[in-house]
């Protein structure tokens, strides 16, 4: 299985900290995206990262890609206690019919930023 | 205004019965899907849609079947509903991954369903 699996389940942190998750996955991707989810809501686009990159930038989000093991991570750097979520990554293949693109998510790290 | 909109947000409702879950799309996407997130937070896809087309159908059971009157809905239609079908479906939309893909996802708030 290509699915996402987040490490820790859960971090528990204090705010100003900076919050690191794991993500490994089994199969060739093509690219590996992260989600955020809110209690209760739906799961928002953070970054995508492309099989052909190791490290992109998008504000205090930092992701690294290791697609020799297969690995990637999310640093949140200076956090706040509005970044209380779950994360989830979830690798992605582009099958050959129409270019659909489908993402297997995890269980997701759920964070917690304590002021 | 909203991208990705569902109705309803709850559903309660008995085993046995049939119910339906409407999704619409505002952000001229190509690319629809559907997942279910069980009560652990895993979150799996069940289908998708590129312009009315199914082009994903992971192992669902066949009481679960999705329509997709035009490329801005996709709608969930579940029959003989049973408790295991209790969880949270979202709904989802994407630009279809062609030339300069691959895109991101867009989620609607989700559907509670829960069936007692």
């Amino acid at each position: 299985s290509q699915q996402g699996e987040e490490d820790p389940q859960a971090l528990s942190i204090q705010e100003g900290e900076n919050a690191t998750m794991n993500c490994s996955y089994k199969t060739s991707i093509n690219n590996l995206q992260w989600y955020r989810q809110n209690s209760g809501r739906g799961l928002v686009h953070l970054i995508l990262i492309r099989s052909n990159e190791r490290e992109k930038h998008s504000g205090r989000l930092r992701v690294t890609l290791d697609t020799s093991k297969k690995s990637s991570s999310l640093l949140i750097t200076a956090s706040r206690a509005a970044d209380t979520a779950s994360y989830f990554c979830a690798p992605g293949i582009i099958a050959p019919i129409q270019g659909a693109q489908k993402l297997v998510f995890g269980q997701g790290t759920r964070l917690t930023i304590n002021p | 205004d909203t991208a990705v909109s569902q109705t309803p947000k709850y559903l309660v409702t008995q085993m046995g019965n049939d119910k339906s879950i409407k999704c619409e799309q505002n952000l001229g996407h190509d690319t629809m899907y559907w997942y279910k997130q069980d009560s652990k937070k895993f979150l799996k896809i069940m289908f998708s849609y590129n312009n009315k087309e199914l082009i994903i159908n992971e192992t669902v059971p066949n009481r679960f079947s999705p329509k997709s009157p035009d490329k801005a809905h996709l709608n969930l239609h579940i029959n003989s509903l049973e408790l295991g079908d209790s969880a949270v479906y979202f709904c989802a939309s994407s630009q279809v991954s062609r030339a300069g893909g691959p895109y991101e996802q867009y989620f609607g708030p989700g559907t509670r369903l829960t069936v007692t």
